[in-house]
């Protein structure tokens, strides 16, 4: 199937430091990417949707000046957690719409995830 | 009330038992269902993919959606350690749109 693939897989870093962790669709054009955050032993929560050329659009709560999305080309979307705080430890989680190896249609396929851990 | 509700278990099999998965929601406008597998600090993967009520069967896996009753389950036949991960059912209103709603997961180990 298609492969999304996400960097870094984990990150540490200091209170107040910025974080970007990027998104790639390797063998495919993705014009829409989406951003979760998944909290231990809780759903994934979709945080906002990209769009290859314009601004994202974010999920109510949400802030889109903590969490800026770049979708500079149509195979890579950015999330750069800014001024990251110990709260916003967390998984996150990229996906891109895509089409499975032999098929038509087209399916969401994600990434492996970026275990972020804010000292 | 939650758009949808999965019971997080854990739950815990020997191999070779059939598991059973459920999911219930309540916005009526859900027409499409998913399964994804998601192993432990990893994305998930899609398993089954549905748009009707009725069953759909792939391999050893058996998804099936009740749209009148809002609830869709996920059977594993012949289980085997390997299936141990958690469980995600998703669901959208469809189209062009492809925004999820995930259930909280359910663990599954599947003891040898």
């Amino acid at each position: 199937g298609a492969v999304v693939s996400q960097h870094p897989s984990r990150v540490i870093c200091k209170s107040g430091t910025s974080v970007k962790i990027e998104c790639r669709s390797l063998d495919f054009q993705a014009t829409t990417m989406f951003w979760y955050r998944q909290f231990p032993k809780k759903s994934l929560m979709l945080m906002a949707t990209s769009n290859e050329g314009s601004k994202a659009t974010y999920e109510q709560g949400v802030e889109k000046d903590k969490f800026l999305i770049n979708h500079a080309s149509l195979t890579l979307s950015t999330l750069t957690v800014t001024s990251a705080h110990p709260e916003d430890s967390s998984f996150y989680i990229c996906s891109a719409v895509g089409q499975g190896v032999g098929q038509t249609n087209e399916k969401l396929f994600f990434g492996s995830g970026t275990q972020l851990s804010v000292l | 009330q939650k758009e949808v509700e999965q019971d997080p278990g854990p739950l815990s099999v020997p191999e070779g038992a059939i598991v059973s998965l459920n999911c219930t929601y309540s916005n009526s406008a859900f027409q499409y269902f998913m399964w994804y597998r998601q192993y432990s600090r990893k994305g998930p993967e899609l398993l089954m993919y549905t748009y009707s009520s009725g069953n759909k069967e792939d391999g050893r896996f058996t998804a099936q959606v009740d749209k009148s009753s809002k609830y869709i389950s996920l059977f594993i036949r012949d289980s085997q350690p390997s299936d141990s991960a958690t469980y995600l059912c998703a669901m959208n209103v469809g189209g062009s749109n492809y925004k999820l709603t995930f259930g909280k997961g359910t663990l599954l180990t599947v003891n040898p």
